[in-house]
């Protein structure tokens, strides 16, 4: 069963628009949400993370907003711009981190 | 500081081949992973280790195995290579702090991988 389900798929968002990603995930024991970016050929890295005990954190353009008892949470790119194109991926961890589950990804193309 | 190094980058493998793609952090991480990525299908999780001379299954064992003999090193082991093994690996690493709070996951480069 896909336990971090992620939409949309892919996403076109104009220069300055916002960017909305969303994700839902099953697991309660999950303690951990952080949200990843790749750009082709690279490996994944870190652009924002949060802890189930706030609902939000903001990090320059970027916003997580969490909803525990939606059992829901999305990644906001405020202004976005074409260098934020990229595949964006949520996942969620267990609180032995022996496990990171991560959405299918979401492609996201800013146009210029 | 170099991270999370995975060679080699690109393999072309023959079905029924074997080959160990390596992995190797330099961060003193004591938790290691190793994921597959497919088109669309975001990251699955193949293995991973909580330290030395520990490792355990993780969503899609089947055809690989793995060791972990020192902190640093973390290889994965492909025996009798399928087709369907065709796929991007990565290698991640993390850090388990006090009160079981872990860091965030390093990952390398990738290792594009095709079995033909």
């Amino acid at each position: 069963q896909q336990q971090v389900k992620q939409s949309p798929q892919s996403l076109i968002v104009q220069k300055g628009g916002i960017s909305i990603i969303n994700c839902a995930y099953e697991n309660t024991a999950f303690d951990y949400f952080p949200w990843y970016q790749q750009f082709p050929g690279k490996g994944p890295a870190l652009l924002i993370a949060i802890r189930p005990d706030v609902s939000e954190k903001k990090e320059g353009r970027f916003t997580i907003s969490f909803n525990k008892s939606a059992k829901q949470f999305s990644l906001h790119i405020m202004d976005s711009q074409p260098g934020d194109s990229a595949t964006y991926f949520c996942a969620a961890r267990n609180q032995a981190g022996t496990a990171l589950i991560f959405g299918k990804g979401t492609t996201l193309s800013v146009s210029s | 500081n170099a991270g999370v190094t995975q060679t080699p980058k690109f393999h072309i493998l023959k079905i029924g081949q074997s080959m160990t793609l390596q992995c190797t952090q330099d961060m003193n991480h004591n938790y290691m992973y190793w994921y597959r990525q497919d088109p669309g299908m975001g990251l699955k999780l193949i293995y991973y280790s909580v330290g030395a001379g520990i490792t355990d299954k993780g969503e899609v064992p089947n055809g690989y195995n793995v060791s972990r003999s020192t902190t640093e090193d973390f290889p994965l082991r492909l025996e009798l290579a399928a087709p369907s093994q065709t796929s991007v690996y990565f290698c991640a690493s993390s850090y388990l702090k006090n009160r079981g709070r872990n860091t965030e996951a390093f990952f390398g480069q990738g290792t594009r991988l095709t079995v033909v």
